[in-house]
């Protein structure tokens, strides 16, 4: 059975910090990893996907990275502002189901002006 | 509208109403999903539906009852809840056909749902 954890749970750092969140699975037979940050009450938005074949993503000061075999993911913040705080999820996609989705308990990020 | 929209936003019921929560997505997609969201615990995926069809059930009690009349809207039919059903119910949508399949999920704003 397919477990998603997330370190740290909770994290604040002062702006202009480049932090790393972590991600880990482990049932390596994923199709991809998702990550998405959410709002307080709200819903999620996309940051970024891996697909399985894929090792990194980037969009504008984040990168995701995938190491599938060791069961892994980070999200990478370059430059941490304050509009960054939420907390951050990452999903994975079943390689074997696909319309599995399993997903993390989540990071929050406070980031302090 | 754009994306996904999700009515109502915002919901209390007693325990015996019977009351529905609606989602529509506004992208082309096939594939919807409902997902429950409690405090303290990791998005549980509820249903899925593709092209129509539920594709996935995960173990949800029958006072929870989906409904998927085409691949722009999804119900979500509540009757007799629990108060440990009160939650954020998220709905999302992917394209799951295709020659660039990558099942990325857009989800929508959520629905409150307390149940007194």
């Amino acid at each position: 059975k397919q477990e998603v954890t997330q370190i740290p749970a909770a994290l604040s750092v002062p702006e202009g910090e480049n932090l790393v969140l972590n991600c880990s699975f482990t049932d390596s037979a994923i199709y991809n990893l998702q990550w998405f940050r959410q709002d307080p009450g709200k819903g999620l938005t996309s940051l970024l996907l891996i697909q399985s074949s894929q090792r990194e993503q980037t969009s504008g000061r984040l990168n995701a990275s995938l190491d599938k075999s060791s069961g892994r993911s980070t999200l990478y913040i370059a430059a941490s502002q304050p509009g960054d705080s939420a907390t951050y999820l990452c999903a994975v996609r079943q390689e074997t189901s696909y319309d599995k989705v399993i997903f993390g308990p989540g990071t929050s990020l406070s980031v302090i002006p | 509208e754009t994306g996904v929209t999700q009515t109502p936003r915002h919901l209390v019921m007693g325990m015996t109403n019977k009351k529905s929560l609606k989602c529509e997505q506004h992208l082309g997609h096939n594939a919807m999903y409902w997902y429950k969201q409690s405090a303290k615990k990791p998005l549980e995926l509820m249903f899925v539906y593709n092209f129509k069809e539920q594709t996935e059930n995960n173990s949800v009690p029958s006072r929870f009852s989906p409904e998927c009349p085409n691949s722009s809207h999804l119900f979500l039919h509540l009757h007799t809840l629990q108060p440990e059903d009160s939650a954020l119910y998220l709905c999302a949508s992917s394209q799951d056909i295709g020659r660039s399949i990558t099942y990325e999920q857009y989800f929508g704003p959520g629905t409150r749902l307390t149940v007194t």
